[in-house]
């Protein structure tokens, strides 16, 4: 069945730039959307589309692809910003659904 | 405002089934393709399965782990998705969620609305 590869944890210091990486073989057809889940609440979106950002979603969360990878970026992190982040995405055949295991982003 | 309030969930002994709803509101359910998202205790997302707006066919997709024992369905009169779980079993003790979005490309998409949750615990 198809996976999508996350880091399981990622550290930086308030105001650093934090990257979360995501891959996965299908990838390079199928775009990637970005949720923000912290403890007790429903996932939040962050990003769709690979790179496009809901509104009411600040600035200082990006999104980029290159091939089999894409990562969102959060510039200028800030403690509110610590939580889980997952990445999801179709399969080549675009029928089934999967989600990365998430990445746990802690602000030092 | 959009709005999606699960219910339904509880505790079920192994090999035992339960019924999930979730009351949609603030948009055109008719329209829209409902998912349903678990996540296990300290775990991470697990897309469970999908329903197709009538329009679009109305056709259902499932995870592996559930396809045969988990069946989808929807009310559109009523505004209510319905997941139906037979067999359960213990690793299937989770927060359900359920969701809707946007439909990209001919895929489910993304998903830019979440009710609140439901546990289902599934024990002896």
């Amino acid at each position: 069945s198809y996976e999508l590869t996350q880091p399981p944890s990622v550290s930086v210091s308030p105001g650093q730039t934090a990257r979360i990486t995501c891959s996965g073989d299908a990838l390079p057809k199928q775009y990637a959307y970005w949720y923000q889940q912290k403890p007790g609440q429903a996932p939040v979106l962050v990003i769709y589309k690979d790179s496009e950002r809901p509104s009411g979603i600040p600035e200082r969360f990006s999104g980029s692809s290159s091939g089999t990878t894409v990562t969102l970026t959060i510039s200028g992190v800030q403690a509110e910003d610590e939580a889980d982040y997952y990445c999801q995405s179709a399969d080549s055949s675009g029928t089934y659904e999967v989600f990365g295991g998430g990445t746990k982003l802690t602000v030092l | 405002e959009v709005q999606l309030v699960e219910s339904g969930g509880g505790l079920v002994k192994p090999g035992g089934s339960l019924r999930l709803s979730c009351a949609a509101s603030g948009f055109t359910f008719s329209n829209a393709w409902m998912s349903w998202v678990r996540q296990a205790p300290g775990k991470g997302l697990e897309w469970v399965g999908r329903i197709k707006s009538k329009t679009d066919g109305g056709t259902t997709d499932y995870a592996a782990p559930v396809k045969g024992r988990f069946t989808i369905s929807r009310d559109d009169s009523k505004n209510t998705l319905y997941l139906q779980m037979n067999s359960l079993k213990t690793e299937d003790t989770a927060v359900y969620y359920c969701t809707t979005g946007i439909a990209v490309a001919g895929t489910t998409g993304y998903f830019d609305y979440w009710g609140q949750g439901t546990l289902v615990t599934v024990s002896s």
